[in-house]
């Protein structure tokens, strides 16, 4: 079975300033994705980022970038020039590749807080 | 596009009674999943659909929770009898298709329950 561990309970960061979430998982598989997600206080999962894991080049959007070890089974967001509107829960997530059951596999998440 | 629909957003029952959740997903899409997310931790898969068959349900406790999606669309979660340790968020996703690279799975705002 995967797992997926954030070992970061919470982080604090001053707004503008960069802040990076770690995330470590432990697979068999060689075919995956790997995801991070915002959920603020709504309770609505927002796709952040994603990483598939035949892809060497590490994913980036926006403010927001992944560093993605595979050898070392890690995959850590950083989030640069943080904004007040960063602050939420963060959580990592794993999804098998492959035909059957796809479901994600989460982390414990990271509370995030952005001072101003 | 209208997001994954849930409903109630709250619900309060006492143990041993009998409660049920209800999702629309986004029109068209495929795939069907029901998490349950305690406070303090991440999601976990409860149940995959894909159309109205069932792909994954190894998590469900299966003496106590059921979930259909009779005509491939809407989707009901229940639980009877409910039990103290199942008060959590339960979190409603659908995305086009399982399996494919691109895939992404938007999820609705949850229903959160209590039970006392």
């Amino acid at each position: 079975a995967q797992t997926v561990t954030q070992s970061q309970p919470e982080m604090s960061v001053q707004e503008a300033e960069t802040v990076t979430l770690s995330c470590t998982y432990d697979t068999s598989e060689s075919d995956y994705y790997l995801f991070w997600y915002k959920q603020p206080p709504s309770r609505q999962m927002i796709l952040v980022i994603r990483q598939e894991a035949y892809k060497q080049q590490n994913a980036t959007e926006n403010r927001f970038s992944v560093n993605f070890q595979k050898a070392a089974k890690s995959f850590s967001l950083k989030i640069s020039d943080s904004q007040l509107g960063d602050a939420a829960m963060y959580f990592c997530a794993y999804r098998p590749g492959g035909g059957g059951a796809d479901g994600l596999t989460f982390g414990k998440g990271t509370h995030l807080i952005i001072q101003p | 596009e209208a997001g994954v629909a849930q409903s109630p957003r709250y619900k309060i029952i006492e143990k041993r009674q009998s409660v049920a959740f209800w999702c629309n997903p986004i029109s068209g899409h495929a795939t069907l999943y029901w998490y349950q997310q305690i406070l303090g931790q991440g999601p976990k898969l409860l149940i995959q659909f894909q159309n109205n068959g069932v792909v994954d349900d190894s998590q469900l406790p299966k003496d106590r929770f059921s979930a259909e999606r009779l005509k491939g669309v809407d989707s009901t979660l229940k639980i009877q009898p409910a039990k103290l340790e199942d008060s959590a968020v339960y979190l409603c996703a659908s995305s086009l298709e399982s399996r494919a690279a691109n895939t992404e799975a938007f999820f609705g705002q949850g229903t959160r329950l209590t039970v006392v």
